[in-house]
């Protein structure tokens, strides 16, 4: 069974101070992993897949099959990263998406 | 495009009362999946269909919840009776599954309550 964690259900942060929002998961394949982020009552947005290795909004994650963690960071935070943010996994050659309970990342001014 | 589009928005009614609520995927998107989110247990995937057939609904709560997809355009998930535990955010993705496998795109939800 696929599994996704993500320990911390709330993250208060300054603004300009590093951001670490971790996710760790359990599956025995190989995964795809995701971080999705929602902002106050809008739908959930796609932020980063793994397999794009890309930036957004500051945003980097990076995939660590040995310690099966997908963990989202952003070396300065602004207040407008104010957010949820949901990590998933989708077992590889399969449609169905298993989401992390979430974490609130509160950017304080 | 407009996105995955889902009516109503917000939805307020008596408990025991039918409630049903509509999804109209992006179009040419062939996979649709109906989520549930509360602040307990975040985001559960309730069913999803694949070319408007079913393929998991391992996670409807039980038979007061039933989901259809007539065609490709349109979905319906529909709870009946209506109990005030099932007061919550419903979300519907929508996906293009076998080229690259795309990522889900939600829709804005609709937020139950059930007096």
């Amino acid at each position: 069974a696929q599994r996704v964690t993500q320990p911390e259900k709330l993250l208060s942060v300054f603004k300009g101070a590093p951001v670490e929002l971790k996710c760790n998961y359990s599956y025995s394949g190989s995964p795809e992993l995701f971080w999705y982020v929602q902002y106050s009552r809008q739908r959930l947005q796609l932020l980063l897949r793994h397999i794009s290795r890309e930036s957004i909004k500051g945003f980097t994650a990076d995939l660590n099959k040995g310690e099966t963690s997908f963990h989202l960071k952003k070396p300065f935070a602004q207040e407008e990263d104010s957010a949820m943010y949901y990590c998933a996994l989708r077992s590889g050659g399969y449609q169905k998406v298993t989401f992390g309970i979430g974490t609130k990342l509160q950017v304080i001014p | 495009d407009a996105g995955v589009i889902q009516s109503p928005r917000h939805e307020v009614t008596e408990m025991g009362q039918e409630v049903t609520l509509r999804c109209k995927p992006i179009s040419g998107h062939n996979s649709l999946f109906w989520y549930r989110q509360t602040m307990m247990r975040g985001l559960e995937l309730l069913i999803y269909f694949n070319n408007n057939v079913p393929i998991d609904d391992s996670g409807m709560p039980e038979d007061r919840f039933s989901a259809k997809m007539p065609n490709a355009s349109f979905s319906t998930l529909k709870i009946q009776p209506s109990e005030p535990r099932d007061s919550a955010v419903y979300f519907c993705a929508s996906s293009l599954w076998g080229e690259g496998n795309q990522p889900q795109h939600f829709g804005d939800g609709t937020r139950l309550s059930i007096l």
